[in-house]
């Protein structure tokens, strides 16, 4: 089956520096990543998706300036938490959709902020 | 736009019994509908998910779920609980539009031996 990976699995950083986290999708390419946070017990809520080649779509309340995506290839993207603060710390999961519109996910990032 | 209510945030069963998680959705349009399972720290895997055609579906792990529209409801079953099935379980809708998901707030399954 398809498969998408995430890198780091955990990153711990202090307050002020930046964070990047790369989703890889490793045996297709993607036509459209989506990037989710997921806080402690609770869902996922959709942060932006981008598309290969152009500017990713950030959802409502997201801000783009911090959370940078970057979607260089069909089988990379990339999210740049900027000046990361404590309250930036979750659980961030990336999914992939196909050619064939089928989503599938990552394993996650925590991302911890000290 | 779309959402999805799962009914009940924590579901307890006895190994053996059966599992049965309540989801119902709004979508304005024809809906896409996912479930999908989260073990801890972990990414998601899909379930199963309804797009067109016969209205019970599939999965792995032995699960099933029928869409019914006139219910708005997509609920998912298994006849007998595993201990494995101990999970957290999103269902989640999107439409042919833009494919992007919108979750349930997840439903805890226990399982008692």
């Amino acid at each position: 089956g398809a498969v998408v990976s995430q890198h780091p699995s955990w990153v711990i950083c202090k307050s002020g520096t930046s964070v990047k986290i790369e989703c890889r999708s490793l045996d297709f390419q993607a036509t459209t990543m989506f990037w989710y946070r997921q806080f402690p017990k609770q869902s996922l809520m959709l942060m932006a998706t981008s598309n290969e080649g152009s500017k990713a779509t950030y959802e409502q309340g997201v801000e783009k300036d911090k959370f940078l995506i970057n979607h260089a290839s069909l089988t990379l993207s990339t999210l740049t938490v900027t000046s990361a603060h404590p309250e930036d710390s979750s659980f961030y999961i990336c999914s992939a959709r196909s050619y064939y519109h089928e989503q599938y996910f990552g394993p996650g990032t925590r991302l911890t902020v000290t | 736009a779309q959402s999805v209510t799962q009914l009940g945030s924590h579901v307890s069963v006895s190994e053996g019994a059966l599992v049965l998680l309540r989801c119902n959705y709004s979508s304005s349009v024809p809906p896409y509908l996912f479930w999908y399972v989260q073990y801890p720290n972990q990414g998601l895997q899909l379930l199963l998910k309804y797009t067109t055609g016969a209205t019970l579906v599939k999965g792995i792990n032995g699960f099933e779920a029928e869409f019914k529209k006139s219910e708005t409801s997509f609920h998912l079953t298994k006849p007998s609980a595993h201990m494995s099935d101990a999970a957290e379980y999103f269902c989640a809708v999107s439409s042919s539009n833009d494919y992007k998901l919108s979750f349930g707030a997840g439903t805890t399954v226990t399982v008692r031996a």
